[in-house]
């Protein structure tokens, strides 16, 4: 299985600012995803990170609050853009599930919280 | 659509005892079933998966889940209790038609009494 860091582990942000939050995976990697756990709840995914192109975002979330970006194979990022507390959560990238019955492989998770 | 419902959002055993956590699906079509378990302050774990070459699963750590496709059903299950067992659960579903996108249940709290 891959091994996957994310950088902050965690931070505290003030509202109207942005934070970038790294993920690292140490092989290369087709799929990534990116995650949302808001506090006391599941997982909710945002956005698929596809290498040369632009994200393909889920229902809810748009490129302007949420622009990630993927250079190569084995890192991506994630930005929260002009912060409220609503976006205080853990944000979650994972890999793999390059088919349908294979697993994801998830990082620690970036616990951001909003004041 | 696919959905995935967890009966209970807190289970609580005692060590020794038996542990279940229940998870249904909705799916259109045979779906791949995972679950994943959490620790705090940590990121997600998969314990098993199901992709249709037997319908009893075992993972890691003693559990195992059966998926009955009558039932629509994919429950977790381990013999024993531990105290480390004490973790969130997820059940997930994933599709080839839906873009292989996982989608989680709402997670069960497991807390293991001494």
């Amino acid at each position: 299985s891959a091994v996957i860091s994310q950088k902050p582990s965690r931070d505290i942000c003030q509202r109207g600012t942005s934070l970038t939050i790294q993920c690292q995976v140490d092989s290369q990697v087709t799929m990534m995803f990116w995650y949302r756990q808001q506090p006391g709840q599941s997982l909710t995914l945002i956005a698929t990170a596809n290498q040369g192109s632009e994200a393909t975002y889920e229902s809810g979330f748009v490129i302007d609050k949420f622009p990630i970006s993927r250079p190569n194979l084995t890192f991506s990022t994630l930005t929260v853009s002009n912060m409220s507390p609503e976006d205080s959560s853990i944000y979650l990238c994972s890999v793999g599930g390059d088919r349908a019955w294979n697993e994801q492989f998830f990082g620690p998770g970036t616990r951001l919280t909003v004041l | 659509a696919q959905s995935v419902t967890q009966l209970g959002s807190h289970v609580s055993v005692s060590e020794g005892a038996l542990v279940l956590l229940r998870c249904n699906y909705s799916s259109s079509v045979p779906p791949y079933l995972f679950w994943y378990v959490q620790y705090p302050n940590q990121g997600l774990q998969l314990l098993l998966k199901y992709t249709s070459a037997a319908t009893l699963v075992k993972g890691i750590n003693g559990f195992e889940a059966e998926f009955k496709k009558s039932e629509t059903s994919f429950h977790l299950t381990k013999p024993s209790a531990h105290m480390s067992d004490a973790a969130e659960y997820f059940c997930a579903v994933s599709e080839v038609e839906y873009g292989n996108k996982l989608v989680f249940g709402a997670g069960t709290i497991l807390r293991v009494k001494s």
